[in-house]
């Protein structure tokens, strides 16, 4: 399963809201990822959320899933110039440990 | 800090050549995966060791092949080197069935000439 899908670029004012969607095809994904990747940088894990959720939030993050339609977005809450980065989803089906798909990642640019 | 080290940071091959590119993980982390992310795109699995198996594979040809040492130390090995191979490799130490424990290294930048 293994079509994952972003939109390239995004960019927002320093203080808004960003929200980075991302959908997949794979229905048997029980785990769906955002990890964050900073220039020069490894993959950094932020959140993620099982198939069984419909939201999760964790202090200025928020990902809400869509099983239906296979959709699933990350809000940033107060969005900082520290958040820029290339922004990746990714899905991971059961019992395979760090056996990940990624999308093809967003660029996230915050404006002072 | 994610207790996954990758080395070297940067290395350049000829085209045709053969490279090794090493990774160190943490204790207690009984898979790693590999994965190779060109300039603009998204990281794709190369395939995962577990206990020293390969446990999984991606859409990568045969000179793609790895190892995995019982010292939590594994392999990447990329035969015939092509043009295209030129990317970040990058590593991920985890716990078999832990989904969300995964840690990846910092990655290796492969540049074929």
């Amino acid at each position: 399963g293994e079509d994952v899908e972003q939109s390239l670029f995004l960019s927002v004012r320093e203080g808004d809201s960003s929200v980075i969607n991302c959908t997949y095809t794979d229905s048997s994904s029980t785990y769906l990822y955002w990890y964050k990747q900073e220039p020069g940088a490894g993959l950094q894990l932020l959140t993620y959320i099982f198939s069984n959720m419909d939201m999760k939030q964790d202090q200025r993050l928020t990902v809400l899933l869509n099983k239906k339609d296979k959709h699933l977005s990350l809000r940033i809450a107060d969005t900082q110039t520290g958040d820029s980065a290339i922004y990746f989803c990714a899905e991971s089906s059961p019992n395979t440990g760090n056996q990940f798909y990624f999308g093809t990642g967003t660029s996230l640019t915050v404006i002072p | 800090e994610t207790g996954v080290t990758q080395s070297p940071t940067h290395l350049i091959k000829t085209r045709g050549q053969q490279v090794t590119l090493r990774c160190s993980s943490q204790s207690g982390h009984n898979t790693v995966s590999w994965y190779q992310q060109a300039l603009g795109q998204g990281p794709q699995f190369i395939f995962q060791y577990y206990r020293e198996e390969e446990n999984g594979r991606g859409n990568f040809p045969p000179r793609f092949s790895g190892l995995q040492f019982p010292n939590y130390s594994s392999e990447l090995n990329v035969n015939a080197l092509e043009l295209d191979d030129s990317a970040l490799y990058l590593c991920a130490g985890g716990v078999q069935g832990a989904n969300t424990e995964a840690f990846f290294g910092q990655g290796t930048r492969l540049t074929v000439v």
